[in-house]
């Protein structure tokens, strides 16, 4: 089983910052199987980044996925109020999907 | 427009079972993989299940494997989690959601297991 680990736990940060997240995985993802959700609370996650750095349909270009291999990110260029929220990390390379354990992502 | 609607959540005891729906529409659902995920409360993400178009291929999380089913019939468009031997740790929100990077989700339905 491939293990995720998010980080930072917490990120506080004011509107208009940029915002870095991270995922690292305990083994290889290949073929890049790695993606990012945003979580709202009371919401079903949401699909915002797929194959690392593919932007999902009718996502803000502000949103961007990067990294290969073994560590990933999740870069918010400009923090509008609505991006407050927990962002999971996922992979998909093994048949037993696995989920990283989620950054939140608050207001400072 | 794609919708998934889950159904069959409430009260379950402990050693006991229930059954989950989810109900596509505005998509082939024969044509997607299929999965559940489910997110207890106050915590993140845990798969549970996957299932290929066909049916042919499953996979389940350790935690469950062995006590839910995951199965589809296609003709109904329609998902399904069979849950056996239900204990306190299975209480959670359970989602449905399409193909492995997970694109749409339904909106979920709660699952509590107490005596």
């Amino acid at each position: 089983e491939i293990v995720l680990t998010q980080s930072p736990g917490t990120l506080s940060l004011s509107p208009g910052e940029r915002a870095t997240l991270s995922c690292r995985a305990s083994q290889s993802v290949t073929s890049n199987y790695l993606a990012w959700y945003q979580q709202k609370r009371g919401q079903a996650p949401r699909l915002l980044i797929y194959g690392a750095s593919s932007r999902a349909t009718v996502i803000p270009d502000r949103f961007s996925g990067s990294g290969s291999g073994t560590d990933f990110t999740l870069t918010i260029s400009r923090l509008e109020p609505e991006d407050f929220a927990v962002y999971y990390c996922q992979q998909y390379d093994k048949p037993t999907i696995t989920f990283g354990q989620g950054t939140r992502l608050e207001i400072k | 427009e794609e919708q998934l609607v889950e159904s069959g959540g409430g009260l379950g005891q402990p050693g006991g079972s229930l059954r989950l729906s989810c109900a596509a529409s505005g998509v082939t659902f024969s044509n997607y993989e299929m999965n559940w995920v489910r997110q207890a409360p106050g915590k993140g993400l845990e798969w549970v299940a996957y299932i290929s178009n066909t049916g042919t291929s499953i996979y389940y999380s350790d935690s469950v494997k062995g006590r839910f089913t995951i199965s589809r019939d296609n003709a109904k468009n329609s998902l399904y989690l069979q849950m056996n031997s239900l204990r306190a740790e299975d209480t959670a929100i359970y989602f449905c959601a399409r193909d492995r990077k997970l694109v749409s989700w339904g909106q979920g339905t709660l699952v509590t297991v107490s005596s």
